[in-house]
């Protein structure tokens, strides 16, 4: 059974404009989430999080919104960037020393 | 943030030997690593959890005996694939938590591993 969603396999989005990948859970016991980006042949890349305490964090042009009673949150890049076409990978813990649960990623491509 | 490095960054091994893939936290301590491997265009699959000073855990279906992990140190995990099989060829990825919350898990740069 999979706890992380993301039901979007691919996304395209015209540079300048926000791009909006989704993602939804199962697991209530979740309590840290984390949005990375990964590059093929590549390690992913820390992006931003968010604690279950918090409905919204924003790191320059991305922002994180988690909707707890609906068990969803997304990443909102805005404006969007050729650069930033790549695989995004939502992954949630339950916090402590617990390893990720990873979604199947939404690969965004940012078209100039 | 916080750095974790991998080596090596791609391997090509013959059926039948061994490989050892490094994983390393730079510039913190990690008591804890975590290893994944993905398929292409799959998400990334847990394999096992790496604890400094004891036995890793395992998921389901991955068996210790061919996957042998250890951390021996406290910025040092290892990944030994043996008696490697082309049905082994992936992507493996080390992570450990770390940077100024403790909270965030960083990410190796992967080793891509082709057995022939």
């Amino acid at each position: 059974d999979q706890q992380v969603k993301q039901n979007s396999p691919s996304l395209s989005v015209q540079e300048g404009r926000i791009s909006i990948l989704n993602c939804d859970y199962t697991n209530s016991m979740f309590d840290y989430f984390l949005w990375y980006k990964k590059y093929p042949a590549e390690g992913p890349t820390f992006l931003i999080s968010i604690s279950s305490i918090k409905d919204k964090n924003e790191d320059g042009r991305f922002t994180v919104f988690l909707n707890k009673s609906a068990k969803h949150l997304s990443l909102h890049i805005v404006p969007s960037q050729p650069g930033d076409s790549a695989v995004y990978f939502c992954a949630a813990s339950v916090g402590g020393n617990t390893p990720l649960v990873f979604g199947k990623g939404t690969r965004l491509s940012v078209i100039a | 943030g916080a750095v974790v490095s991998q080596h090596p960054s791609w391997v090509i091994c013959k059926s039948g030997t061994s490989v050892k893939i490094e994983c390393r936290s730079l510039d913190f301590q990690a008591t804890t690593m975590f290893w994944y491997r993905q398929f292409p265009k799959q998400s990334l699959m847990l394999m096992a959890t790496s604890n400094e000073g004891s036995k890793a855990t395992y998921e389901q279906g991955v068996e210790k005996d061919k996957f042998l992990i250890n951390h021996a140190s406290l910025t040092l995990s290892t990944l030994t694939v043996t008696s490697a099989h082309p049905e082994d060829s992936s992507f493996y990825i080390c992570s450990a938590r770390g940077g100024r919350s403790g909270n965030t898990i960083y990410f190796g740069e992967g080793s891509w591993l082709t057995v022939v």
